[in-house]
């Protein structure tokens, strides 16, 4: 099974609808992260969340919003959706009570997003 | 703000070496990464350096880090089929977070 799972996996949806992209992970991680990825852009940072009490904004945070229900699972919501939010969306974990100290982040297979 | 560069395209013939570059713009980052995106997957850790270390070898794969110029390359050597996929440089200070490049895509002809 996924250590990572991100769900819906793929959503097509309407201009001005919201949405809802859930994340859970197994992998016991204390932070978690939203990204999106666009073609030509790489990969840039929504979210952030390094306990179930602390969320931050990334480099990329208007038009979204998050959650962080409990350790495992932290949800992002786009609450009117535009077609430029259309993307590839990565749920990513890591671990800072580990020994590493270094940012190793284990990603889930991503969702990808149309917005019509 | 911090920013990283890529070039966004190589392709080589297998079982030649791979080189990616990358430059970075931030001075005070301590580990340098790169990432391996294989089609319709997530990215996933292929290996990092600490800023204080000019090489590093792991299997096929060589790391060298030029700090005085802010450039980061990664090569592969005997590249292989299962090598195409996108590579992604990123950097971080300590364990904060990472800043991405845009990706170098490798095509394994």
């Amino acid at each position: 099974d996924a250590d990572v799972t991100q769900t819906p996996r793929n959503r097509i949806t309407k201009t001005g609808k919201r949405i809802m992209l859930e994340c859970s992970q197994t992998k016991g991680h204390d932070r978690m992260y939203w990204y999106r990825q666009d073609p030509g852009l790489g990969l840039r940072l929504i979210y952030y969340s390094f306990d179930v009490k602390d969320i931050n904004k990334g480099e990329i945070s208007d038009g979204y919003s998050v959650s962080r229900q409990a350790q495992a699972k932290f949800s992002l919501s786009l609450e009117s959706a535009i077609p430029n939010q259309t993307a590839l969306y990565f749920c990513a974990t890591s671990d800072r009570s580990g020994t590493r100290p270094y940012n190793e982040q284990f990603f889930g297979p991503g969702t990808r997003l149309t917005v019509l | 703000g911090e920013d990283v560069e890529q070039s966004l395209f190589l392709s080589v013939r297998e079982g030649d070496s791979s080189v990616i570059n990358c430059t970075y713009t931030d001075s005070s980052s301590t580990y340098l990464y790169w990432y391996k995106q294989e089609p319709g997957a997530g990215l996933q850790l292929l290996t990092y350096i600490f800023s204080n270390m000019d090489m590093k070898q792991d299997q096929r794969l060589t790391v060298l880090l030029n700090k005085k110029d802010k450039h980061l390359s990664l090569r592969i050597a005997d590249t292989q089929t299962g090598d195409s996929a996108i590579y992604f440089c990123a950097e971080s200070m300590g364990y904060s977070t990472l800043t991405f490049g845009k990706g170098t895509m490798l095509l394994v002809s």
